[in-house]
């Protein structure tokens, strides 16, 4: 049981260029979100969602795009990557959207827009 | 809007000394809150959480009280160790059926030998 895992863990991008997080979990979870850290601002949502098929905004969505094409992944996306972009992303997950649920994070990816 | 605020950091401590991070938020309706910790390298890991006023939850040592008066959810713990030295995240589900959390901009926590 590998939990919450994140391809790939690091990656530099030169500004403009594109690229696809996976995100993957075995845990058999309904409901999927990503995050974006950064400094003295803790974790803010990116986008999320609520099933296979399904995704929602949150709180940072833009320059971000996401599918959830099968119940055990999420992608995240960046068109065209900005400096603004440089973070640690974190996926996580949980079995159903009840607010006292325990969220199992992945272990982050660090990505640098150059 | 739903918010949090956690105090600001770093925290420096000596080994068995006594520990405070001050967490208080803003939120509508009863939210359950929730103190993650995020070890060096890794991603976070709940570390111990309360759904309702007036419970404690606890884990490895650490305690918090889900305080409805004083909307606070102040993590301590008597006697730290250099192996708690991590980054502290306290966070609140945003209610709904979402699951969504919204959290605090994280303590960092520095035990010395």
């Amino acid at each position: 049981n590998a939990g919450v895992t994140q391809t790939p863990k690091f990656r530099v991008l030169k500004t403009g260029q594109s690229m696809t997080l996976l995100c993957a979990q075995d845990m058999n979870h309904e409901y999927m979100y990503w995050y974006r850290q950064d400094p003295g601002m803790g974790l803010r949502l990116i986008h999320y969602s609520v099933g296979e098929g399904t995704t929602a905004k949150g709180e940072v969505p833009d320059g971000y795009n996401v599918s959830r094409l099968k119940k055990q992944n999420f992608l995240l996306g960046l068109e065209s990557a900005a400096p603004s972009q440089t973070s640690v992303y974190f996926c996580a997950s949980i079995g159903v959207g009840r607010g006292t649920d325990t969220q199992y994070f992945g272990p982050g990816t660090r990505l640098t827009v150059l | 809007g739903n918010s949090v605020t956690q105090m600001e950091g770093p925290v420096t401590l000596s080994e068995e000394a006594f520990l405070t991070i001050n967490c208080t938020y803003t939120a509508t309706g009863y939210p359950s809150l929730f103190w993650y910790v995020q070890y060096p390298g890794e991603g976070l890991q709940l570390l111990l959480k309360a759904t309702k006023a007036d419970d404690k939850g606890s884990n490895k040592g650490f305690e918090a009280t889900y305080r409805k008066e004083t909307t606070s959810f102040h993590l301590e713990k008597g006697s730290v160790q250099v192996s708690d030295s991590a980054v502290y995240f306290c966070a609140l589900s945003d209610g709904g059926n979402t699951g969504k959390l919204i959290f605090g901009q994280g303590t960092t926590l520095q035990v010395k030998p």
